[in-house]
């Protein structure tokens, strides 16, 4: 089973517009959750995290995210999008099972969603 | 610039080829990690490392082989290489706290024919 999901494969958002990229997750207890951003032809960069306290965490480039435990979701937002920001998006877990104090905790990615801006 | 490196950028084989992609950190990291990404699927975790001569299995790791002899550098090989190998893979590492996140590599597109 899918440990984090990602709804949709494309999103597209005019600029200057809200927007959302959805996730979920489906383990039990509390998991530590990340999104993480992948430009054209690059690796991974790391966005924001959510590990404990303030269910609204703040990332780079304007971007934010809420963690809702009742629904288990992670969506990641921004108010007004850039068309700068158009690339694809993953969000990860950590798993309750994987959680330790050694340090080597492992992430599982979502499939991804491609997030287009449209001038 | 500190970060991590891979080698080849890109790669063609012939099925049955053999191969060994070089990743390269200089943040003096302690684990590191080899990731397939294939369209729909995100990224999978291959094989990983958290030391010098250390490795350990990820979710998807028949076909490959692992060696990290120095603790800069995290090699991945493909003895003998398949079309179902065909992807996209990207490096990473971490101070060993990964909640303060992973540096990836830029990644190393391989196709096998």
């Amino acid at each position: 089973a899918q440990s984090v999901a990602q709804p949709e494969d494309q999103v597209n958002v005019a600029e200057g517009n809200p927007l959302t990229v959805k996730c979920t997750y489906s383990v039990s207890g509390n998991p530590y959750l990340f999104w993480y951003v992948q430009y054209p032809n690059r690796g991974l960069q790391f966005l924001l995290k959510y590990i404990t306290g303030d269910n609204l965490v703040k990332g780079s480039y304007g971007f934010e995210a809420e963690f809702n435990k009742s629904q288990t979701s992670f969506h990641l937002k921004k108010p007004s999008a850039l068309v700068s920001d158009s690339a694809l998006y993953f969000c990860a877990v950590i798993l309750p099972g994987e959680i330790s104090n050694f340090g080597n905790e492992k992430l599982t990615f979502g499939p991804g969603t491609r997030l287009s801006i449209i001038p | 610039n500190a970060g991590v490196t891979q080698t080849p950028k890109f790669r063609v084989l012939k099925t049955g080829q053999s191969m060994t992609l070089l990743c390269a950190q200089d943040m003096n990291h302690e684990y590191m990690y080899w990731y397939r990404q294939d369209p729909g699927m995100g990224l999978r975790l291959i094989h990983y490392s958290v030391g010098e001569g250390t490795t350990a299995k990820g979710e998807v790791p028949d076909g490959y082989n692992v060696s990290r002899l120095k603790k800069q550098n995290f090699l991945l090989g493909l003895e003998s290489a398949a079309p179902s190998q065909t992807s996209v893979y990207f490096c990473a590492s971490s101070s060993g706290q990964v909640t303060y996140g992973y540096t990836f590599g830029s990644g190393t597109r391989l196709t096998v024919v």
